[in-house]
């Protein structure tokens, strides 16, 4: 039973570039976490999608950054024109479907792809 | 605000017990989680409190007290492998996690 899958694993851009980042969720589950963590900092939420849906992109920056999972696919976060301040590692997460009342989804972590920009 | 507050490091001995405080201040709370990231590696779900009380699974147990906004797990029999991060997370109203900074753990022999 695959768990959270991602890739790259690790991941070099020169500022200027653009990246990309896959990650395909657990099998049956249809919701998808994207989180940043900086060096020495904690896990920061980015954005919450469904397939073809994005449900919270509150932790997005407004510039550069986008994220989404299509019908079929992995989702993609996607970091345009890279600057040195977004090397980090960036975690995806999924969960098997939005809780109703009270309680949230556990969410279970892949492995994470970790950005270098030179 | 969003706050998320535990200890930056803790040390404790092998076969003994260790207890991680979180203490939290979130809007639109919706349970309470605990993950173990070792260096490098994904964070791995350990415990989920939504209701006050305790929750025990093996060596592991995680409390939970709503109305004074804290939580902690409690490791015990400790092993050399339980060497890692704990990270506090509090669930959001939209499902999403907001975490701590996480506190490392070192289990010396």
């Amino acid at each position: 039973n695959a768990g959270v899958m991602q890739n790259p694993r690790h991941l070099v851009r020169r500022r200027g570039q653009e990246a990309r980042l896959r990650c395909s969720p657990m099998k049956g589950h249809s919701h998808v976490y994207w989180y940043r963590q900086l060096p020495e900092e904690g896990l920061k939420f980015m954005v919450y999608l469904q397939k073809e849906n994005i449900i919270d992109e509150s932790g997005m920056p407004k510039e550069r950054f986008s994220a989404e999972f299509p019908k079929e696919g992995p989702s993609i976060l996607r970091i345009q024109q890279v600057v040195r301040g977004d090397s980090a590692a960036y975690f995806c997460a999924s969960s098997e479907r939005r809780q109703t009342g009270l309680g949230t989804d556990t969410q279970y972590f892949g492995p994470g792809t970790r950005l270098t920009v030179l | 605000g969003q706050n998320i507050d535990q200890p930056t490091e803790m040390t404790a001995t092998e076969g003994a017990i260790v207890q991680i405080n979180c203490t939290y201040q979130t809007s639109g709370f919706n349970g309470l989680f605990w993950y173990q990231q070792h260096a490098g590696e994904a964070p791995t779900f350990l415990s989920y409190n939504v209701l006050d009380g305790l929750e025990e699974k093996g060596r592991f147990s995680s409390f939970l007290s709503r109305s004074k906004g804290y939580s902690y797990l409690l490791l015990k029999e400790l092993q050399m492998k339980d060497s890692a991060s704990y990270l506090c997370a509090a669930g959001g109203a939209t499902n999403k996690l907001i975490f701590g900074t996480g506190t490392l753990l070192a289990v010396q022999p």
